[in-house]
């Protein structure tokens, strides 16, 4: 079963936009992460963030997280051609030794 | 159609025994990619395969681990004489040409 959830199921946005994914999840977690991939290609890790992190960034990601609504955001700044690629978020449950994906946004930089 | 199944789902080793991971892909799916997990950290690449062919091998250690898939059969993460820095959650996932699908993972525990 897959408890991230990930919206929009589609975004398509011009180079230079900023893009905006959420992710929802439904237990307590330890973590959140994000990936990124490509087609036909495994998952890239992006970032993490713990429970108790409320902002990251990491370049032009910035990710945020809200445990008491349990939801996820990750912007991306001054987008490119190359960003195009599908975005997952992850709840890390490792100490039950499941790792649950959302279904992903694929997002699509036009040039 | 059944998912990626992972066996077994835990593996306690002693210190210098082999360990052996077993990932069968969904049906039809001819690309394999491993990862590792370590506590608090994201999925690390480690091998991509398809069927007969290691295709990005540069996330596995040079030593001690190697990866296949053959024709027929799952494919296999082999570590041999393991040490305690290989205790971690092991991921495999299948692809065919789009989005991977995961499997729940092998707990290896080395003591």
């Amino acid at each position: 079963s897959q408890q991230g959830e990930e919206d929009p199921q589609a975004l398509s946005i011009q180079e230079g936009e900023n893009a905006t994914m959420n992710c929802s999840y439904k237990t307590s977690i330890n973590n959140l992460q994000w990936y990124r991939q490509n087609s036909g290609r495994g998952l890239v890790h992006l970032i993490l963030i713990r429970s108790n992190e409320r902002e990251k960034h990491s370049g032009r990601l910035r990710v945020t997280l809200d445990t008491s609504k349990k939801s996820s955001s990750l912007l991306i700044t001054a987008s490119r051609a190359a960003d195009t690629a599908s975005y997952f978020c992850a709840t890390d449950l490792y100490n039950n030794n499941d790792m649950r994906f959302g279904a992903g946004t694929r997002l699509t930089v036009k040039p | 159609n059944a998912g990626v199944m992972q066996n077994p789902r835990h593996l306690v080793r002693r210190r210098g025994q082999e360990a052996r991971l077993r990932c069968s892909p969904m049906k039809g799916h001819s690309h394999v990619y491993w990862y590792r997990q370590l506590p608090e950290e994201g999925l690390k690449f480690m091998v991509y395969l398809q069927k007969e062919n290691i295709i990005d091998e540069s996330g596995m250690p040079k030593e001690r681990f190697s990866a296949e898939f053959p024709k027929e059969g799952p494919s296999i993460l082999r570590i041999q004489q393991v040490v305690r820095g290989d205790s971690a959650a092991y991921f495999c996932a299948s692809s065919l040409q789009g989005d991977a699908f995961f499997g729940q993972g092998t707990r290896l525990t080395v003591v």
